[in-house]
């Protein structure tokens, strides 16, 4: 399966620390997107990381592309109570040539913020 | 927001009825795709649309079928409901396909019990 596995699946931090979360994945790709969902919600989207890419800043979070390893990293830095969601990671592969592609989901980090 | 309605909210129907989930759009996206969200699973792809009349089946698109006749309504169908189709549904929307690096937009779900 090309479906990204995030670790750990569950994060407890405090506010003000840092929030790391790992993707990991199987088969090359031409983008990794990163996504957050709160409780009851639908998924947002934070951000895209093309395969020809290695770092991406988004305001407070940072994503990295390690396409070598197969393997993506976000980091959430002075996190908040508000940031409390779970984080998915997605990627995209383009397989038998399509112009199309698939958008495939991994299971989600849960991270817990406390104020 | 993304101007993404999905109706209804919450649903509870009997095993071997017919449901018919509605997807709404107000952005003009060409793009229009169903998951479904299960613990242990994330979100996979059931089946999604390129264009009016254009869909194709996803990853687990077995006892679902879908419809696009305007632009901005996707409807997905269970043609005879069964407990394992339990789940939180999600629409999403996308300007182009994944592979032009295109995020997704999501709606807030529509929650389906099947007894």
């Amino acid at each position: 399966s090309q479906q990204g596995e995030e670790d750990p699946q569950a994060l407890s931090i405090q506010e003000g620390e840092n929030a790391t979360m790992n993707c990991s994945y199987k088969t090359s790709i031409n983008n990794l997107q990163w996504y957050r969902q709160n409780s009851g919600r639908g998924l947002v989207h934070l951000i895209l990381i093309r395969s020809n890419e290695r770092e991406k800043h988004s305001g407070r979070l940072r994503v990295t592309l390690d396409t070598s390893k197969k393997s993506s990293s976000l980091l959430i830095t002075a996190s908040r109570a508000a940031d409390t969601a779970s984080y998915f990671c997605a990627t995209v592969f383009n397989a038998g040539g399509t112009s199309y592609g698939k958008l495939t989901f991994g299971q989600g980090t849960i991270l817990t913020v406390h104020p | 927001d993304a101007g993404i309605t999905q109706s209804p909210r919450h649903k509870v129907t009997e095993t071997g009825t017919p449901v018919t989930l509605r997807c709404h759009q107000t952005e003009n996206h060409r793009y229009m795709y169903w998951y479904r969200q299960d613990p242990g699973h994330g979100l996979r792809l059931i089946h999604y649309s390129y264009g009016v009349k254009d869909t194709d089946k996803g990853e687990v698109s077995d006892g679902y079928s879908v419809s696009r006749s305007k632009t901005e309504d996707f409807l997905l169908t269970l043609e005879s409901a069964t407990s394992s189709q339990t789940s939180v549904y999600f629409c999403a929307i996308s300007e182009q396909g994944p592979v032009q690096d295109q995020p997704q937009h999501f709606g807030d779900g529509t929650r389906l019990s099947i007894l």
